[in-house]
C-alpha cells in the first residue's frame, strides 16, 4: 500500500522557472492538501481540495496553483519560482467520510531550492 | 481564526527524563487534535489524536496527551524519554473539512 507519493524528492530551480510537484494517493481519500515547512514556522497550508474539481486557498497560496482532476492526484504548480519559495513541501490526504478515520497521511516531502 | 501555539521551540533532555510539551489552540467550534512527530529527514507521522471521549489519549511509543477543554490545551507527555525520541513535534488542530492548522513545532534533543 503506497499511501501518499510525492515526486520529486529534491529539486533545484532558477528564479523564474516553473515546475510541478506531483502528489498521488491510493486510499480513495476525498481531502488532499499541500503544506510548506519552514524553520520555526511549522507547516503552513498552501491549497487544499475536498474532492475532484474542487480546490480552495489555504494560508499561503500566493505563487502556487493547484488542480484536482481526479481523486488520486493533486499537483502543485509553481508558475515563476522565487527564492522565497525555497522550502520543504508536503502533500497530505485524509478521508471525509463520516465515521472514518480523519487522520492525515503525509508524503515523504519535496525539498525545493530556488536560486 | 484558528491558531495553535506551542510553548517551547527547543527542549533538551537527558535519557529517562520526563517530557511535557505544551500546546494551546484557538478555535470556536468542535475540534480534532493531533500530535505529529518528524524524525530527522523524514515525513510527519501521527503520534496520537483526540476526536471525542476520554480526554486522556494514549499514542504510540509511550506518548500520551491530555485534552483540557477549559484551558484549550492538548499537552504531550512521556514519562521517560529515549535517545530515539529526538525529533521535532508538532501539535495540530482541525475543524471542518480536516483542514489541519499546525503549531510552529518543538525540537526535542535527548542526550544519552
Amino acid at each position: 500500500n503506497a499511501g501518499v507519493t510525492q515526486t520529486p524528492k529534491f529539486q533545484v530551480l532558477k528564479t523564474g522557472q516553473s515546475m510541478t510537484l506531483q502528489c498521488a494517493q491510493d486510499m480513495n481519500h476525498e481531502y488532499m492538501s499541500w503544506y510548506r515547512q519552514d524553520p520555526g514556522m511549522g507547516l503552513r497550508l498552501i491549497h487544499y481540495s475536498v474532492g475532484a474539481g474542487i480546490t480552495d486557498q489555504g494560508e499561503v497560496p500566493n505563487g502556487y496553483n493547484v488542480s484536482r482532476s481526479t481523486t488520486e492526484d493533486f499537483p502543485l504548480r509553481l508558475l515563476s519560482a522565487a527564492p522565497s519559495q525555497t522550502s520543504v513541501y508536503f502533500c497530505a490526504s485524509s478521508s471525509l467520510k463520516l465515521g472514518q478515520n480523519t487522520e492525515a497521511f503525509f508524503g515523504q516531502g519535496t525539498r525545493l531550492t530556488v536560486v | 481564526a484558528q491558531s495553535v501555539s506551542q510553548h517551547n521551540h527547543h527542549v533538551i533532555l537527558s535519557e529517562a527524563a520526563s517530557l511535557e510539551l505544551g500546546c494551546n489552540y484557538s478555535y470556536g467550534g468542535t475540534v480534532n487534535l493531533f500530535w505529529y512527530v518528524q524524525y530527522p529527514g523524514q515525513h510527519l507521522q501521527l503520534l496520537l489524536k483526540y476526536f471525542s471521549g476520554d480526554p486522556l489519549v494514549k499514542g504510540i511509543k509511550g506518548f500520551e496527551a491530555e485534552f483540557i477543554k477549559s484551558k484549550f490545551s492538548f499537552n504531550l507527555r512521556k514519562p521517560s524519554v529515549q535517545w530515539s525520541d529526538t525529533a521535532e513535534y508538532f501539535c495540530a488542530v482541525s475543524g471542518g473539512y480536516n483542514k489541519l492548522i499546525f503549531g510552529a513545532g518543538t525540537r526535542l534533543a535527548v542526550h544519552p
